[in-house]
């Protein structure tokens, strides 16, 4: 079955202080996502990547990076939290092609930032 | 500007009755359309999706209605249940640009016994 970890599931961080969120998949998917859930907006996208060593702008990239060291893993950084980052953030992998557009998603962590 | 909108943004029915929850686009390069399902404190999951080619698709108690020259989808919970209680969110994507997914804002349902 599809497994995507994410870590920690949950922190709470100070204004202006550096995060770092984990995501590691053993689906041998080549696409890793970031999204943020907030109330009233959905399921935003943050960045995205389709291979490693290699990631793409989502929507809202603005105050986020992110690393893709590897096919399993996949991280998001936050070098300066502010309060409106704070959120769940999803990490989700998916495979490749015409049959394979289901995202699996991790469980969450859910980001407090004060 | 969302690029996916969903409507209503919450509702309740009674066990028993058809939920039906709407979805429009905008972008006439969308060819895909997931549904995913959120139950409270769990993580999204897939429920049922479709594509340009279709108009139709079922799975059980779920429909997906698409009328594609008006740009608006519907899903369709017939007999609702209880353990349907979820928010449900409609989303589309590119083909030619791999698998990200645009959603909308979703539907809270609430299905009373």
């Amino acid at each position: 079955e599809a497994a995507v970890t994410q870590s920690p599931r949950s922190k709470v961080a100070v204004t202006g202080g550096k995060v770092t969120l984990s995501c590691h998949q053993t689906n041998n998917h080549d696409y890793m996502y970031w999204y943020r859930q907030d109330t009233g907006h959905g399921l935003r996208l943050i960045h995205y990547s389709y291979v490693a060593d290699s990631t793409e702008k989502g929507d809202i990239p603005d105050g986020y990076k992110a690393s893709r060291p590897s096919q399993e893993n996949f991280s998001l950084i936050l070098e300066l939290a502010s309060l409106s980052q704070t959120a769940v953030y999803f990490c989700a992998s998916s495979d490749w092609g015409q049959d394979a557009e289901t995202l699996y998603f991790g469980s969450g962590t859910r980001l407090t930032v004060l | 500007q969302q690029q996916v909108r969903q409507s209503p943004q919450s509702l309740t029915v009674w066990e028993g009755e058809t939920t039906i929850l709407n979805c429009s686009y905008e972008d006439s390069t969308f060819d895909y359309f997931p549904w995913y399902r959120q139950f409270p404190g769990k993580s999204p999951a897939l429920l049922i999706a479709i594509s340009l080619v279709s108009n139709k698709k079922e799975d059980g108690r779920f429909t997906i209605f698409f009328n594609k020259r008006e740009k608006k989808l519907s899903l369709h919970i017939t007999d609702s249940q209880p353990g349907d209680s979820a928010t449900y969110f409609c989303a589309a994507s590119r083909n030619s640009a791999g698998n990200k997914l645009t959603f909308g804002i979703g539907t809270r349902v609430l299905v009373r016994p």
